[in-house]
């Protein structure tokens, strides 16, 4: 069993609608990464959390540490949110050795 | 800030033959990381400098791989000789502490071995 699992692996929505992507994980962590990667392959640091929860515009990234999940929260979808997002973990005896999920790929219809 | 400069973007060698990509990290950022992406196995960490050092080369594939950071602006990753399996996209990153902070990703080298 993987360490990082993301659901689902793949996901297509209509332009405006609310997308959640899911993050489990089985190790302990000193924080969750959420990476965003472009069709052109560049990787962009969403966030980086411990606990609780952050917002960056449409973009809302929270985690249950008891439960060991997290949940990244897209609002009003657009399809330049179309992209693969990576769920990646630091172990918390290792934090620089980020854990990466397999991604989940999201298309955005207009 | 430039962000996270890797050299070159794109790569086309035939097996056997040496492979040298470069990176500059973020100024004023003392951690630096290796990855390699395939389709098969996702994101790995190759390997991870802190102020220059390489404190964990777990990753690095066999002895054909190699990485040294001479100061702390340049990185290098090198293989020799390269082989068919080594065709990937290595990203170099990084971050102001280790995992403890946001890792910057550069816009990756995309190796094809002949």
């Amino acid at each position: 069993k993987n360490e990082v699992e993301q659901s689902p692996q793949n996901l297509t929505a209509q332009e405006g609608e609310f997308i959640t992507i899911n993050c489990s994980y089985s190790v302990g962590i000193s924080a969750l990464h959420w990476l965003q990667q472009h069709p052109g392959g560049g990787i962009v640091s969403l966030f980086m959390l411990s606990s609780g929860k952050k917002k960056h515009g449409r973009l809302i990234a929270t985690i249950n540490i008891q439960e060991k999940h997290s949940s990244l929260h897209i609002t009003a979808s657009h399809p330049r949110d179309s992209a693969v997002y990576i769920c990646a973990v630091g172990r918390i005896d290792s934090s620089y050795k980020l854990i990466f999920g397999s991604g989940t790929r999201l298309l955005v219809r207009p | 800030d430039a962000g996270v400069i890797q050299s070159p973007r794109h790569e086309v060698t035939e097996m056997g033959q040496e492979v040298t990509l470069r990176c500059k990290p973020i100024s004023g950022h003392n951690s630096l990381f290796w990855y390699r992406q395939t389709m098969m196995r996702g994101l790995e960490l190759l390997i991870y400098f802190n102020n220059n050092v390489p404190i964990d080369d777990s990753g690095m594939p066999e002895d054909r791989f190699s990485a040294k950071m001479p100061n702390a602006s340049f990185s290098t990753l090198k293989i020799q000789p390269s082989e068919p399996r080594d065709s990937a996209v290595y990203f170099c990153a990084s971050s102001s502490a280790g995992g403890r902070e946001t890792q910057y990703f550069g816009p990756g080298t995309r190796l094809l071995v002949l």
